[in-house]
């Protein structure tokens, strides 16, 4: 197991298309969470699942945004019509309960 | 709502000093505090994870300890190096209450070893 995977690790993408980022958590983590996290921050929390439930959902996210867990396993985060200000770095971490976190490299979007 | 505050935002110490970071959160009923490391551009590195029940975790020439009642933590690195340079955050999961169990993370303390 080598840990959390996030894919891509960049995406620039124009104002109004769709994006798809991937987490692969640690197969025996059954909590899954994304972040976002702009420069000079720390992250903020976008959303959590446990197994395939999705537990709860920040405000910050978005009508445009949604998130998947298929099976508790991988995660998607899709982003509908991006707009500038969704340009951040989105980080997932996983976790078995509340024994630490675990974070992925994270995807960098850009939105041109 | 729970806030995380790192006190100074950025500091800058010669190679071989030992030094402290420090974080303090307002709502003392946590399940536990951890302290990650990030890297320019990079994800986040666990250091430490420090349970409500204990006092202080130790890695290496790392040490952190909390104090939950007055909402403090702190992270000691001793004997400074170049390679300590780095975003450090503290982030805290508040005690166990269903559909809350989630990190509110601090802003960090930019770390930079001078050699």
């Amino acid at each position: 197991d080598t840990g959390v995977s996030q894919n891509p690790r960049h995406k620039i993408t124009k104002r109004g298309q769709n994006v798809t980022f991937r987490c692969d958590p640690i197969s025996e983590h059954n909590r899954l969470y994304w972040y976002r996290q702009t420069l000079g921050q720390g992250p903020e929390f976008l959303t959590y699942f446990q197994n395939e439930a999705q537990l709860e959902k920040s405000r910050l996210l978005s009508d445009r945004f949604s998130a998947e867990r298929p099976k508790g396993s991988f995660s998607t985060l899709e982003i509908q019509r991006t707009e500038q200000g969704d340009s951040a770095m989105y980080l997932c971490a996983s976790s078995r309960d509340s024994y630490g976190y675990t974070f992925g490299s994270g995807t960098r979007l850009t939105v041109v | 709502k729970q806030e995380v505050t790192q006190i100074p935002a950025a500091l800058s110490v010669p190679e071989g000093e030992n030094l402290v970071l420090n974080c303090s959160f307002t709502d003392s009923a946590i399940y536990n505090l951890q302290w990650f490391r990030q890297d320019p551009g990079k994800g986040l590195t666990s250091l430490l994870l420090i349970q409500s029940s204990q006092r202080e975790q130790t890695s290496g020439r790392l040490n952190a300890s909390l104090d939950k009642s007055s909402g403090r933590s702190t992270l000691y690195i001793a004997a400074s190096q170049p390679g300590d340079s780095a975003t450090y955050l503290c982030a805290v999961e508040p005690s166990s209450n269903f559909g809350n169990e989630k990190l509110t993370f601090g802003t960090g303390t930019r770390l930079t070893i001078i050699p």
